[in-house]
């Protein structure tokens, strides 16, 4: 049964660091993985997604990676700022049929 | 991407009682996916909906306590029956579009007393 998780669970960090959130899963058999964001009471934003032949995604100053054989993906956020706090959850494709399998979620804070 | 609507976008109901969520996109898909996300957790699939099919349930999810309709492509409702507090959670429709990524509604929240 695939399971993911996501370290830390909570993260605070001053305005304008780099930062690297953490997701794992157990079985490396993926179809994709994608990385939505969630502001508090609200619906989920889809950030980046990867198909499992990809290693990495791209968008501003996001960057997704994946590396299936360890069951990991990183999502690395460049020059944080205080309009990026919100929680980041991880989800894996385990197959064609669409369904995702969610992370427990990253809580992040940047300070201004 | 899509734009994907909810109704209600949150209720406080009374034990025992029903409510049906509604789920609208603003073009023609497969594929419908309904969520849950009970406070402080993650999210957990209840179950899919093709249209003029059975909706798929989740171990765990049973069409008696929520039904599902699909009467066309761009419309979905999910409705939680004789409910009880346990069930206060927010409740997401999702769809998928090319290149298998999925978009999120911004989500019911429900509240049972």
């Amino acid at each position: 049964k695939q399971e993911v998780t996501q370290i830390p669970a909570a993260l605070s960090v001053p305005e304008g660091e780099n930062l690297v959130l953490n997701c794992s899963f157990t079985d490396s058999a993926i179809y994709n993985l994608q990385w939505f964001r969630q502001d508090p009471g609200k619906g989920l934003t889809s950030l980046l997604l990867i198909q499992s032949s990809q290693r990495e995604q791209t968008s501003g100053r996001l960057n997704a990676s994946l590396d299936k054989s360890s069951g990991r993906s990183t999502l690395y956020i460049a020059a944080s700022q205080p309009g990026d706090s919100a929680t980041y959850l991880c989800a894996v494709g385990p197959d064609s049929s669409y369904k995702l399998i969610f992370g427990s979620g990253t809580r992040l804070l940047v300070r201004p | 991407s899509a734009v994907i609507s909810q109704k209600p976008s949150r209720d406080i109901c009374q034990r025992g009682t029903s409510l049906t969520i509604q789920c609208q996109v603003d073009s023609q898909v497969t594929m419908m996916f309904w969520y849950r996300q009970q406070p402080g957790q993650s999210l957990t699939l209840i179950a899919t909906a093709n249209q003029g099919s059975e909706a798929t349930y989740e171990s765990g999810f049973v069409i008696d306590k929520f039904p599902i309709s699909r009467p066309n492509l761009t419309f979905s409702t999910l409705t939680v029956s004789n409910m009880s507090p346990e069930d206060s959670s927010i409740y997401l429709c999702s769809v998928e579009l090319a290149a298998l990524e999925q978009f999120f509604g911004p989500g019911t929240r429900l509240t049972v007393l």
